[in-house]
């Protein structure tokens, strides 16, 4: 079975700072790893997915995320934050070598607020 | 390209009453997903199809549950005899078909059970 675990309900960012979104994940094949961003009442925009190559993958609105697969990690980042970054985010992960659900599977979401 | 639409955005129900939503897709996106989302939960997968034939159904999908996408292109979720827990945001998504291929997601449809 695959999961994903998002250790932190809320992060509390001040704008201009960097902020980090943390991710960890479990599944037994080759995971392909993504994150969503959702805003109230809305559905789920995608931000960036690692399937391959280079550990550091860019995304929207000047979002990173970095896959570390020793400590099968996946933390969003970004180096300055703006207080339109406050959303709900979440993380996901798919097996890639065909094993387990065909679905991604996500994290309970993390909530970020960048104070003014 | 239009995104992934969901009709209807909000349905309120009284318990034991049958809904439905409907799902249109992005053009040419063979994949389509129904997930469900709670308060305070990530989506939840239920089911998907891969043009019309449903492939794969997950446990939350009780018998009261039942997707169809008649010819490939949109997809309806219908849920019957409705109970106080089915309350939740029921998300569609569509894909391409190979699995590093991005997921993208409609804007949820809303069902309040009373």
């Amino acid at each position: 079975a695959q999961s994903v675990a998002q250790p932190e309900d809320q992060v509390n960012v001040a704008e201009g700072n960097p902020l980090t979104v943390k991710c960890t994940y479990s599944v037994s094949g080759n995971p392909y790893l993504f994150w969503y961003v959702q805003y109230p009442n809305r559905g789920l925009q995608f931000l960036l997915k690692y399937i391959t190559g280079d550990n550091l993958v860019k995304g929207s609105y000047g979002f990173e995320a970095e896959f570390n697969k020793s400590q099968t990690s996946f933390h969003l980042k970004k180096p300055s934050a703006l207080v339109s970054d406050s959303a709900l985010y979440f993380c996901a992960v798919r097996d890639g070598s065909g094993g387990g659900a065909d679905g991604l599977t996500f994290g309970k979401g993390t909530h970020l607020i960048i104070q003014p | 390209d239009t995104g992934v639409s969901q009709d209807p955005r909000h349905k309120i129900t009284k318990r034991g009453q049958n809904v439905t939503f409907r799902c249109d897709p992005i053009s040419e996106h063979n994949r389509l997903y129904w997930y469900r989302q709670t308060l305070g939960q990530g989506p939840e997968f239920l089911t998907y199809f891969q043009n019309e034939a449903q492939l794969e159904k997950s446990r939350l999908l009780s018998d009261r549950f039942s997707a169809e996408r008649p010819k490939g292109s949109f997809s309806t979720l219908e849920i019957q005899r409705t109970e106080q827990g089915d309350s939740a945001m029921y998300l569609c998504a569509s894909s391409f078909m190979a699995a590093g291929n991005t997921i993208y997601f409609g804007e949820g449809s809303w069902l309040t059970v009373v």
